[in-house]
């Protein structure tokens, strides 16, 4: 069935260095995204998110990048520091319909001091 | 502050027993959800209510139920009949006008049978 997946299961960077975690879904009629970033033991927290009409919007060190054409999804972080260290999961609505979160596996991020 | 509130952190089951998990919030949501996250997976919907007195079935309902009595309430009841409860259960709520909508999430529960 539809379903919004990750392609990485674990990323690991050092310091400093921008990450990037992907995301792909297959529902064409979804149109809003979230990205959670899950800390250890810890419920999911709102990052960022971004509507269909958009391809890119920026936050604080976080930019989500949304491509309609091949239907994915990118979080990036600039220049990651170990407090970014979670699971991040991508969720995805479909207009019109009632609102229920639908998450992915998640992506392990791990930074490397 | 306004929040979303679980109890307890932990949780331990015996063999057979029905445990009931709480949530509470005052963020004066309309829409409450029960996840269920096993270690590296993803959250898996159990169930949801969009308003008082309704709830529907999500993914894997089977040996779970709740209750919507009151609209800062949705407790979820983990029954003998789920054959492996132990997991991490989230609870959410969110605005329900509107689709484009955050879910805000409480700290979970950690479930264990013994």
């Amino acid at each position: 069935g539809e379903s919004v997946g990750l392609h990485l299961p674990t990323l690991s960077v050092q310091e400093g260095d921008n990450s990037i975690i992907n995301c792909a879904y297959s529902n064409s009629a979804s149109d809003y995204f979230i990205w959670y970033k899950q800390e250890s033991g810890k419920g999911p927290q709102f990052i960022i998110d971004i509507r269909s009409n958009m391809d890119k919007r920026q936050g604080q060190r976080v930019t989500v990048l949304l491509n309609k054409t091949v239907k994915h999804l990118s979080l990036q972080i600039a220049a990651t520091q170990p407090g970014d260290s979670a699971v991040y999961f991508c969720a995805e609505n479909k207009a019109g319909g009632s609102y229920i979160p639908t998450f992915g596996r998640g992506t392990s991020l791990i930074v490397h001091p | 502050d306004g929040g979303i509130t679980q109890s307890p952190k932990y949780l331990f089951r015996k063999e057979g027993q029905n445990v009931t998990l709480s949530c509470e919030q005052n963020l004066n949501h309309d829409a409450m959800y029960w996840y269920r996250q096993d270690p590296g997976q993803g959250l898996r919907l159990i169930y949801y209510s969009q308003i008082v007195n309704d709830f529907q079935k999500g993914d894997i309902a089977e040996g779970y139920s709740v209750s919507r009595e009151k609209k800062e309430s949705f407790p979820l009841t983990v029954t003998s009949a789920q054959k492996n409860p132990t997991a991490f259960y989230l609870c959410a709520s969110s605005l329900r006008r509107g689709w484009e909508t955050e879910a805000f999430f409480g700290q979970g529960t950690r479930l264990t049978v013994v």
